[in-house]
């Protein structure tokens, strides 16, 4: 089954404890991207990678790193997670200009 | 970057009428704008999309129209149905990649 995988799903944290969201998908696609989704402000990008080894910053990609060693894996790592980094995740996948195909979310909360 | 405004946030039908939700964008040299739609508690999932170089698509009951003199593309649902109840994001992106996406729209449709 083509699809987007993330996890954890739920996380709970306190401040300053690292931590990693995975992201994978089984559809060979070159763009991967994550969002946040917060009340009142939709969908606000992170950060984006259209293949190995190339990434871009989005709209808000303060606090937050990404890697993309392989074509299926674009993992988010928050190095020092902070109380504003509380937020739901979602992780993206995209064959070149065509339809994104998110994943199921993770809810991180900060402490 | 670009800057997509979406309106109404809210917007409540009675079954079987229409709703419009309507997106402005600020950087004309944007050239595709996908519409998703949320379910409560779901991820978000491509619903219709629009590229500059045409005006209107269809797709059965919605429907996108773009007028890039005046930078705002809509979406219309017609004969609406409770099953349309959810979050409807608009989006913006100059290259496929980086797509800012509206505060989103959320739809309730009353029997």
């Amino acid at each position: 089954e083509a699809q987007v995988t993330q996890n954890p799903r739920y996380l709970i944290t306190v401040t300053g404890k690292k931590l990693t969201v995975t992201c994978s998908q089984n559809m060979n696609h070159e763009y991967m991207s994550w969002y946040r989704q917060d009340p009142g402000l939709g969908l606000r990008q992170i950060y984006y990678s259209m293949n190995v080894e190339v990434t871009d910053k989005g709209d808000v990609p303060e606090g937050y790193k990404v890697s993309r060693k392989e074509k299926r894996n674009f993992p988010l790592i928050l190095e020092s997670p902070s109380p504003n980094q509380t937020s739901l995740y979602f992780c993206a996948s995209s064959p070149t200009k065509a339809e994104q195909f998110f994943g199921p979310g993770t809810r991180l909360t900060v402490l | 970057g670009e800057n997509v405004e979406q309106h109404p946030s809210t917007l409540s039908v009675q079954e079987g009428d229409s709703a419009v939700i309507k997106c402005t964008y600020s950087d004309s040299a944007s050239n595709y704008f996908p519409w998703y739609k949320q379910e409560l508690g779901k991820r978000p999932q491509l619903i219709i999309d629009i590229r500059s170089n045409v005006g209107e698509k269809k797709d059965q009951r919605i429907a996108v129209t773009l007028n890039k003199t005046a930078k705002h593309f809509s979406l219309h649902i017609t004969e609406t149905q409770p099953e349309d109840s959810a979050v409807y994001f608009c989006a913006a992106t100059t290259n496929d990649y980086k797509l800012s996406f509206g505060a989103g729209t959320t739809v309730t449709v009353r029997a």
